[in-house]
């Protein structure tokens, strides 16, 4: 059975402070790998998408890396703001409709 | 900037209601893509369409859920009859590429529905 497991579930961070959660994925085929910020009560918003070749991808204050070898992806965020309060979710699969969605991480930055 | 559209965005119903749900996708997006999430846990794939074509709807529960795209465009998911365990959130998102590719994904806001 595809899975997605993210750490840790939840996070609490001071603001300004650096932050790195984690994907483990068992999913087969796998092609591609995606993080998206999900603000309570609203639908994801993506962050990043990396194919299996790519190592590492930005986006502003957030970087994901990918390592296919060992089938776990990370994603950093730098400076973290008060905005960055969110759920993260981690998402693998072949495609963008037979991929697997992870339970997500809940980040909640405090002043 | 363009938008995936749905609506209601907040749903009350008594358990063996009917409920509708409707989805506006980006203009353009050949994709489109049903998600139920449940509180807590990450999106589950409901429905799949490319154009007014079903791509996968392995994962709906025929016996009461039923969507359509008639026109290619928007698109609609009805439960008949609601029950507990359908609260939840129903996300509606679309893709300008076509369903086996890596595609972005764009997410509309969700129509949370509780049922009573």
């Amino acid at each position: 059975k595809n899975q997605v497991e993210q750490s840790p579930q939840s996070l609490i961070i001071l603001e300004g402070k650096n932050c790195t959660l984690q994907c483990n994925y068992t999913v087969s085929p796998f092609s591609n790998l995606r993080w998206y910020k999900q603000d309570t009560g609203r639908g994801p918003v993506s962050l990043t998408i990396m194919t299996f070749s790519e190592n590492t991808k930005s986006n502003g204050r957030y970087t994901a890396t990918l390592d296919a070898d060992t089938k776990q992806s990370s994603l950093h965020i730098t400076a973290s703001q008060l905005s960055d309060s969110a759920s993260y979710i981690c998402v693998a699969g072949p495609n963008a409709g037979k991929s697997t969605f992870g339970d997500g991480t809940t980040l909640t930055v405090k002043p | 900037e363009a938008e995936v559209a749905q609506s209601p965005r907040y749903k009350i119903t008594e358990k063996s209601q009917a409920v509708a749900f409707w989805c506006d996708p980006i203009s353009g997006h050949a994709t489109l893509y049903w998600y139920r999430q449940i509180l807590g846990q990450g999106p589950e794939l409901l429905v799949q369409f490319q154009d007014e074509s079903v791509v996968d709807d392995s994962q709906l529960p025929k016996d009461r859920f039923s969507a359509e795209r008639l026109k290619g465009v928007d698109s609609t998911l009805k439960i008949q009859p609601a029950e507990l365990g359908d609260s939840a959130m129903y996300l509606c998102a679309s893709s300008y590429r076509t369903s086996g590719s890596a595609g972005e994904l764009f997410f509309g806001e969700g129509s949370r529905l509780t049922v009573l």
